[in-house]
Formats: C-alpha cells, structure tokens, sequence
C-alpha cells in the first residue's frame, strides 16, 4: 500500500520567516495531494492540493510543488504569521496521511 | 449544509463496554471515511464506504471494530468490547466524488477508554 513520510515532526520559526514542510510517497500511481491544517482541538481543514499533471501551485502565501519523478511534495509558507501555527498534514488521497508537522511561528 | 456532524463530541466509558460514535455526512457526498488521530500513530484511515457500500476496511485495527452505514445519510462506528488502547480522536469525513477529492471532516469523538 501506500506510504507517506513528513518531515520535520516541529518546525518553530519567528514570524514572517519563510516555512517548509516535505513529503515523500510510494506508489507512482498517486495522482492527488491534499494538504490539511488542523489547529488544536479542530477538525483537519483543507489549505491547498495539487494534482499530479501540475508542478506547482500558489494561493496567496501559500504554495505547494510536486515532483513526481522523486515522489515528493513540498509545503511552502511565506511571511509566517502567529496565526499560521497549527498541526499540517500532507496526504497522497484521502487514504493515507504523513504523520504531521507541528509549526510554531514565534511574534 | 451544516457539514459533516459527530456524535458525540466526546465519551468516556469503561474498558469491555461497547461504544458506538456516529456520523452524518454532508447531503450529496457518496463516499464517507472513518479515521482515528492518536499522538503516535497520527491519522489513520479505518475504513471508507461508496454508496453505502464497505470499500477498503484494511485498516480497521481488530475483530472488535465495526462500521455500517445502512443509508446515505448515516454511518456509525462500533466498539466491542471497548480498551484503553482504543482512547483516541475519531473522525468522520465526507467527499462528494471519491479519494482525489476534498475530504469534508466532522468535528471529531474524543473517546477515553478507563
């Protein structure tokens, strides 16, 4: 079946510092990458996908780029805010999930 | 819509009983997912259903886990009988058109097997 490696496991940065957030995965037939920011005691929410005929995608300060020769897939936060911090996971579908990234952005 | 809704919110109960959470997914999504979110194990998928149909339920830990979803707008998930080990955050998701989509999640039963 399908594996999903994250990393790192915390990332604490100070504010308006770029973060970033890596993926691997296993199977090369996966063709849908999902990434879910859930803040403490929240359900997971949905910040932004990308799907596997696309390299990269952007909303606002947010990004997401796909390599799918490697099999992995990058998270990408620019200009950190205190409200960013929360628990982000990546996923290859809605089956199987990395175990998550715990982000601290520090005023 | 209200979104997908959980119940309960949270439930306590003793080892060896059987708990039952529930779930209502979002009107018009055919497919529904179970997960449990531990600390170690992170978010697992148990089982998922398409049209109330069972798909893939691999990942249901043991004998004494079971889910049915008997129509389109209600799933339940059932433990018996219940152990400390199945203490864990469980959540239900919903997306309309399979697992390259969106998944809608509930708001989560917080269950503390004692």
């Amino acid at each position: 079946g399908e594996n999903v490696e994250q990393h790192p496991s915390t990332l604490s940065v100070q504010e308006g510092d770029s973060a970033v957030i890596k993926c691997t995965y296993s199977d090369s037939a996966s063709n849908y990458f999902p990434w879910y920011k859930q803040e403490l005691g929240k359900r997971p929410q949905l910040i932004i996908d990308i799907r596997s005929n696309v390299g990269e995608k952007k909303d606002q300060r947010i990004a997401v780029t796909l390599n799918k020769t490697a099999k992995h897939f990058s998270l990408h936060i620019t200009e950190t805010q205190p409200e960013d911090s929360a628990v982000y996971f990546c996923a290859a579908s809605t089956l199987t999930f990395g175990k998550g990234t715990m982000l601290l952005v520090s005023p | 819509d209200a979104g997908v809704i959980q119940s309960p919110r949270h439930e306590v109960t003793e080892m060896g009983q059987e708990v039952t959470l529930r779930c209502k997914p979002i009107s018009g999504h055919d497919y529904l997912f179970w997960y449990r979110q531990t600390m170690m194990r992170g978010l697992e998928l148990l089982i998922y259903f398409n049209n109330n149909v069972p798909i893939d339920d691999s990942g249901m830990p043991e004998d004494r886990f079971s889910a049915k979803m008997p129509n389109a707008s209600f799933s339940t998930l059932k433990i018996q009988p219940s152990e400390p080990r199945d203490s864990a955050v469980y959540f239900c998701a919903s997306t309309p058109t399979g697992t390259s989509a969106e998944a809608f999640f509930g708001q989560g039963t917080r269950l503390t097997v004692v």
